[in-house]
């Protein structure tokens, strides 16, 4: 079964910095990567997702996530992060591309300062 | 994207009572829809895959008698929490894929459930 790790649980930045948050994921095949972000109280939107193709996806917001077979890794990258960006995000991986459940990782919350 | 829509947003019931929460998939029809759980500071986890016209399939530790779901049409499935308790309060989310054949699925908004 598919599994997703997060291993930052909180991160904090300053606004204007640049943002890396890290996902690895474990699964067999060729995975359906997602990055997901959550407001407090609301529900989920999509960032960006990757299921083939070229290895950078730019997403929504100015996000960008690199997908590296080698490293089984979906970082999310911002280049220069704003104080609207403070949320929870969430990596996710499906197992194809048919109607399948999405597993979650923990989760990462983003905290911006001036 | 496709559109998933969920109600009630939020509700307040009493302990020993029963919720209902619809989610409607509005612009695509949706043979299976997953439930979702969220606890405070948590992620989330599957609860169950809902099925049109068939039983829900439940994940491990997930009690089928208490969460009751029904998919009777393409494009809705609900989940009804019976005689809800406090450790019932969460936040429930639905989804469903709309056959892009890229793993995507769409989210509903939520609803924030607090049993008293």
């Amino acid at each position: 079964a598919q599994s997703v790790t997060q291993p930052d649980i909180h991160i904090t930045v300053s606004e204007g910095a640049s943002l890396e948050l890290r996902c690895n994921y474990s699964y067999g095949a060729t995975p359906y990567l997602f990055w997901y972000v959550q407001s407090p109280g609301q529900g989920l939107q999509l960032l960006l997702k990757y299921f083939s193709g070229d290895t950078l996806v730019q997403g929504i917001k100015g996000f960008e996530a690199e997908f590296k077979r080698s490293q089984s890794s979906f970082n999310l990258r911002k280049p220069s992060v704003h104080w609207s960006d403070a949320a929870e995000y969430f990596c996710a991986v499906a197992a194809n591309s048919g109607n399948t459940p999405l597993v979650f990782g923990k989760g990462t919350r983003l905290s911006v300062i001036a | 994207g496709a559109v998933v829509s969920q109600h009630p947003s939020w509700v307040i019931c009493k302990s020993g009572t029963s919720v209902k929460i619809e989610c409607r998939s509005l612009d695509f029809q949706a043979t299976t829809m997953f439930w979702y759980r969220q606890f405070p500071k948590q992620s989330l986890m599957l609860m169950a895959t809902s099925n049109e016209g068939s039983k829900a399939t439940y994940e491990q530790g997930v009690e089928k008698d208490k969460f009751l779901i029904n998919h009777a049409s393409l494009t809705l499935s609900t989940l009804t929490v019976t005689s809800a308790h406090p450790e019932d309060s969460s936040f429930y989310i639905c989804s469903g894929g709309a056959g892009e054949n890229t793993g995507e699925l769409f989210f509903g908004e939520g609803s924030r459930l607090t049993v008293l």
